[in-house]
């Protein structure tokens, strides 16, 4: 089956831009979502379809794709967006949803 | 609002077997996927199956064919997740979650529940 590579680990400045990648090879057919894991909570999606955002996610949140490789960028990041940020999409394989390692968000 | 409630935590010995509930609302339970995927302690997310709640249409991933049931009952707006034959290494927080859109899944996942943690032990 296909996998989704991330880095393990990004930090930020508080109020700097950063971007995570997920590279994989469902993403040249499928576009990845992007979510938010707090410690000790459940995901919240933050980024679906290329680019879009669901209701109450701030726009600071964005992604762009290209290839193999989606990214996401934190525009301005806060204390509140240290996190686990994961990527999945669909796949053509025998197992049709994939995710990502994550990425640890450090805010410094 | 949309919500999915999951039922409380699991102590199983090996070999035994686990039914975890996930209770829809807000919504047309019937239009939409419910997707099941697992996260060990310290680990990454792993997707283990859905089912759309209307057609009843299933795909498990390949890591838990054999070992894993969903069904769902839809008078109650409820899904079900079994998995038999446990083992130590099965010992993780299981989330449900609704596929975003109706219809075939999108795998794009939300909401989530709140987690139930099965923890296997002798």
């Amino acid at each position: 089956s296909s996998e989704l590579t991330q880095e393990p680990a990004v930090s930020v400045a508080l109020g700097q831009t950063v971007t995570i990648t997920c590279q994989g090879d469902s993403l040249r057919t499928f576009y990845a979502s992007w979510y938010q894991q707090r410690p000790g909570q459940a995901p919240v999606l933050v980024i679906y379809n290329q680019n879009s955002r669901p209701s109450g996610i701030p726009d600071r949140f964005s992604a762009s794709n290209s290839g193999y490789t989606s990214s996401l960028t934190i525009t301005g990041a806060q204390a509140e967006d240290e996190a686990d940020y994961y990527c999945n999409s669909r796949d053509n394989t025998d197992n049709p949803v994939v995710f990502g390692g994550g990425t640890k968000l450090t805010v410094l | 609002q949309v919500q999915l409630v999951q039922s409380e935590a699991e102590v199983k010995k090996p070999g035994a077997s686990v039914k975890i509930s996930c209770r829809a609302s807000g919504y047309t339970f019937n239009k939409h996927a419910i997707h099941w995927v697992r996260q060990a302690p310290g680990q990454r997310l792993e997707w283990m199956g859905w089912m759309h709640a209307g057609s009843g249409n299933i795909k498990y991933s390949q890591s838990f064919q054999g070992r894993l049931t969903i069904t769902r009952d839809t008078a109650a707006s409820t899904v079900f997740m079994e998995l038999n034959t446990l083992r130590p290494e099965d010992t993780a927080v299981y989330f449900c979650a609704r596929d975003f859109y109706s219809g075939v899944p999108a795998a794009i996942l939300d909401p989530w529940g709140q987690g139930t943690p099965v923890i296997v032990s002798s």
